[in-house]
């Protein structure tokens, strides 16, 4: 079975201070990883994924990932946050066949001005 | 990725009554999926919906109360039958494309009072 966990429910950050959000992952197989946002009032939108190939993964909006088997860690950063960051991130992990995803609890990103 | 749409985007709704979700997707795909969100939780996948045959269902998730529809390759409908409160929350309909990745509608927040 394959399950995700996110540590810290909310996270704080000062604008133009480094964002990390951190998610960790059980996988009997290699997993794939994805990060999604969700800004206030919308769906989830991809923000980059996993996918056995470079462990170090560049999404959208200035966002990365790196893949750490060794500590079977996926954790989100961004070198500045701004405000328009503030929004909540979920980690998710699928099996290869992708039949099959599991969702993190979930991080709301708050950046103070 | 993937282009999908929802209807209704946000309803409020009447306890006992039913309310019809539609999912409009770009282009044909195999699988969809319809995921539940409540105030402040994470996702929760409802069921898994193939073109041509029932839909399955998750652990706690009835088609009596659930029902799905999916016509052809690129629409499916949700419904929620006899609503009470607990049922308000975003509904949210997601395929699988392209590398095991799963994109999502903006989702269909329900309010049952």
């Amino acid at each position: 079975a394959q399950s995700v966990t996110q540590l810290g429910s909310h996270v704080s950050v000062s604008e133009g201070a480094l964002v990390l959000l951190r998610c960790n992952y059980s996988s009997s197989v290699p997993p794939y990883l994805f990060w999604y946002v969700q800004y206030p009032n919308q769906g989830l939108q991809l923000l980059l994924k996993y996918t056995s190939a470079a462990t170090l993964v560049k999404g959208i909006n200035g966002f990365e990932a790196e893949f750490k088997k060794s500590e079977t860690s996926f954790h989100l950063t961004k070198p500045s946050a701004h405000m328009s960051d503030a929004a909540e991130y979920f980690c998710a992990v699928s099996d290869p066949g992708g039949n099959q995803f599991y969702f993190g609890t979930g991080t709301s990103l708050t950046v103070i001005p | 990725s993937a282009v999908i749409s929802q209807k209704p985007s946000r309803d409020i709704c009447q306890r006992g009554t039913s309310l019809t979700i539609q999912c409009q997707v770009d282009s044909q795909v195999t699988m969809m999926f319809w995921y539940r969100q409540q105030p402040g939780q994470s996702l929760t996948l409802i069921a898994t919906a193939n073109q041509g045959s029932e839909a399955t269902y998750e652990s706690g998730f009835v088609i009596d109360k659930f029902p799905i529809s999916r016509p052809n390759l690129t629409f499916s409908t949700l419904t929620v039958s006899n609503m009470s409160p607990e049922d308000s929350s975003i509904y949210l309909c997601s395929v699988a494309r392209g590398g095991n990745t799963i994109y999502f509608g903006e989702g269909s927040w329900l309010t049952v009072v």
